[in-house]
């Protein structure tokens, strides 16, 4: 079964500091990736998307990921954390084969950002 | 243009009693999804509608859940009669087209309390 893991529901860091949230998938074939980010009392909006373009894919509010194939993880980066990255950040897969191409998400990585 | 709306946001109710949720997809949307994430777990899809046809409904937990979708605009998720287990977020997503590489918008979600 397709499934995706993400590695540590919590993560803390100071302002300024690099961000990395960690999502590793297991699938046979090629996903689609996704990293979508929750804000308190908001809805998921996507920050990024990887449909096997570039492996360095840019997101919105300078986020980016690297799809790597041979370690089966899409981790997300930013150099420099900000008081307003706060938020819980979650990875999911799509396969193109999934009849109507449902989401299959981790269990979440909440970002906490330090004064 | 307006994102996804979801009514109501919160809801508290009884076990054994009857509660509906309804979705407002983006204007234009023929696709239009249901998950939920159960508190501590990860967010799970329910159903997939194309227009006013049920695409994949293998998510659903069992027959207590109804969803409907009637003329292809809005949708109801029905829990009836609902359970502890029940309780939890439950997301709706539109997309324009279904295709894989197609962007699902979520809305806030409505969070489901069963006492």
């Amino acid at each position: 079964a397709q499934s995706v893991t993400q590695l540590g529901s919590h993560v803390s860091v100071s302002e300024g500091a690099l961000v990395l949230l960690r999502c590793n998938y297991s699938s046979s074939v090629p996903p689609y990736l996704f990293w979508y980010v929750q804000y308190p009392n908001q809805g998921l909006q996507l920050l990024l998307k990887y449909t096997s373009a570039a492996t360095l894919v840019k997101g919105i509010n300078g986020f980016e990921a690297e799809f790597k194939k041979s370690e089966t993880s899409f981790h997300l980066t930013k150099p420099s954390a900000h008081m307003s990255d706060a938020a819980e950040y979650f990875c999911a897969v799509r396969l193109f084969y999934n009849q109507g191409g449902k989401l299959i998400f981790g269990q979440g990585t909440e970002l906490s950002v330090k004064p | 243009e307006a994102g996804v709306t979801q009514f109501p946001s919160h809801s508290v109710i009884e076990k054994g009693q009857t509660v509906t949720l309804r979705c407002d997809p983006i204007s234009g949307h023929d696709n239009l999804y249901w998950y939920r994430r159960v508190m501590g777990k990860e967010i799970k899809f329910l159903l997939h509608f194309v227009k006013e046809s049920k695409q994949d409904e293998s998510g659903m937990p069992n027959n207590r859940f109804l969803a409907e979708r009637t003329g292809g605009t809005y949708s109801t998720l029905k829990v009836q009669p609902a359970e502890l287990e029940d309780s939890g977020v439950y997301f709706c997503a539109s997309s324009q087209d279904g295709r894989f590489t197609d962007t699902q918008y979520f809305g806030p979600g409505t969070r489901l309390t069963v006492l």
